[in-house]
């Protein structure tokens, strides 16, 4: 089945800082999806991709769907405390599930 | 237009007992899917619906586990004669097609 391995597992960095992460998938996918999880909450999605090279905004985050369409990566500028958190990147292709990145955690060092 | 609601939010079990799970999913949804999720971890595939039909039930254990996605009415996943180790939280997405999907709040399920 489909893999996703999502990079780094986890970041500490300080407010301010610039945030980079990606996901690599075993195989093509159509669709890639960037989804924010607090504790004790739900998964909330924050970018969705559907085209090879797409880029796409919403806020400080930046997402890409990589060429190859086996890759995405996710970008956060200038980080704040409210960041903090799990996030995860998902992708499917044409019908079949969605499958899960195993998340990158990010912490914010005072 | 209200997001995806699963209920309960809590549920405790004991050793042996069934527990229901619910997830309506949006308005306009007819896809649906379940995820497992233990504490600190990534979430695990379970299961994959459309109304009336399963779609991918391939994360799902043979034995005591079993989805349904009627055409009215929520999407229930099922746990007979529930264990220690199905503890955890489910998590219900819903989408409108093979695009994005919603999470509900999840139903932290906690077998003592």
């Amino acid at each position: 089945g489909q893999q996703l391995n999502q990079s780094p597992q986890s970041m500490f960095i300080q407010e301010g800082e610039d945030v980079s992460m990606n996901c690599t998938s075993s195989s093509i996918f159509n669709t890639w999806l960037w989804y924010k999880q607090d504790p004790g909450e739900g998964p909330v999605l924050l970018i969705a991709l559907y085209k090879a090279g797409e880029l796409t905004s919403n806020g400080r985050l930046t997402a890409q769907f990589g060429i190859t369409r086996k890759d995405s990566f996710l970008n956060i500028s200038a980080s704040i405390p409210s960041d903090v958190g799990i996030y995860f990147c998902a992708g499917s292709f044409g019908n079949e599930k969605l499958t899960f990145g195993t998340g990158t955690r990010l912490t914010i060092i005072p | 237009n209200a997001g995806v609601m699963q209920n309960p939010r809590h549920l405790v079990r004991r050793r042996g007992q069934e527990a229901r799970l619910r997830c309506s999913p949006m308005k306009g949804h007819s896809h649906v899917y379940w995820y497992r999720q233990l504490p600190e971890e990534g979430l695990k595939f379970m299961v994959y619906l459309q109304k009336e039909n399963i779609i991918d039930e391939s994360g799902m254990p043979k034995e005591r586990f079993s989805a349904e996605f009627p055409k009215e009415g929520p999407s229930i996943l099922r746990i007979q004669q529930v264990v220690r180790g199905d503890s955890a939280a489910y998590f219900c997405a819903s989408s409108p097609s093979d695009r994005e999907a919603f999470f509900g709040q999840g139903t932290r399920l906690t077998v003592v």
